[in-house]
């Protein structure tokens, strides 16, 4: 069955480039409609939606998030990537990525297991 | 910016019914919005519950029901059980491609 699986640096350093990896097995990153997206949660707190990209290139963001924040994709290695510049501790969160299936499914239905971020000097 | 609402906390007794509800700061919920929802434990990530409105995924009790209530999407536990004691998400489309997380529920069962 499809898995996804986040990796990348546990520590960052404020002001830098915060840089995360979601590898898709169990399925092709290029099926059909599904998106592929990141959602955070910092510590002790809700969910909060990043973004979210199909294959072909389209990329939504959260509006608050919007200038800091790339997502991007390599069909070749069926991976999803996140990129969030100019970090500071707000930053610290637990990153998730998840499959988006499209109505009439219409949830993010398939999660990844989730990397813990910490921005600190 | 557009908040979407929901109860901070709910506590109901072994065997009751709680309605959990995600609302708009500014509008109604309909099924354009395609609400779903996401039960998560400590330490783990989100399970989903319920998509599109109403429909359980796969493997979930059918204690757990999805609905639109008046101007909000609601999620039922109907004879809720101790390991439902969890905290609830729904997620709300809003058009143009952004979806916006409500603030979650903390369900107690004692």
């Amino acid at each position: 069955q499809l898995q996804l699986q986040e990796s990348g640096p546990g520590l960052v350093k404020p002001s830098e480039t915060l840089s995360l990896t979601c590898t898709v097995s169990g399925g092709s990153i290029s099926s059909g409609s599904d998106h592929w997206g990141w959602i955070r949660q910092p510590p002790g707190k809700g969910l909060e939606w990043i973004g979210t990209m199909h294959y072909s290139g389209s990329t939504y963001y959260n509006p608050s998030l919007k200038r800091r924040v790339t997502i991007s994709v390599d069909t070749s290695k069926n991976q999803f990537s996140l990129k969030l510049s100019s970090v500071t501790a707000t930053d610290t969160a637990v990153y998730y990525c998840a499959r988006y299936s499209m109505p009439p499914r219409a949830a993010f239905d398939i999660w990844g297991q989730g990397t813990m971020v910490t921005v600190s000097s | 910016q557009t908040v979407v609402t929901q109860e901070p906390s709910f506590s109901v007794s072994p065997g009751g019914t709680v309605t959990v509800t995600c609302g708009l700061s500014s509008g109604s919920v309909s099924t354009t919005n395609y609400p779903s929802w996401y039960q998560q434990t400590p330490g783990q990530a989100p399970r989903t519950l319920i998509y599109n409105t109403n429909t359980r995924s796969s493997g979930v009790p059918d204690r757990f029901s999805g609905s639109i209530l008046g101007n909000k999407a609601a999620l039922t536990i109907t004879g809720a059980q101790a390991d439902d004691e969890s905290h609830y998400y729904c997620v709300l489309y809003l058009g143009s491609g952004i979806w916006v997380f409500g603030g979650g529920t903390k369900l107690t069962v004692l």
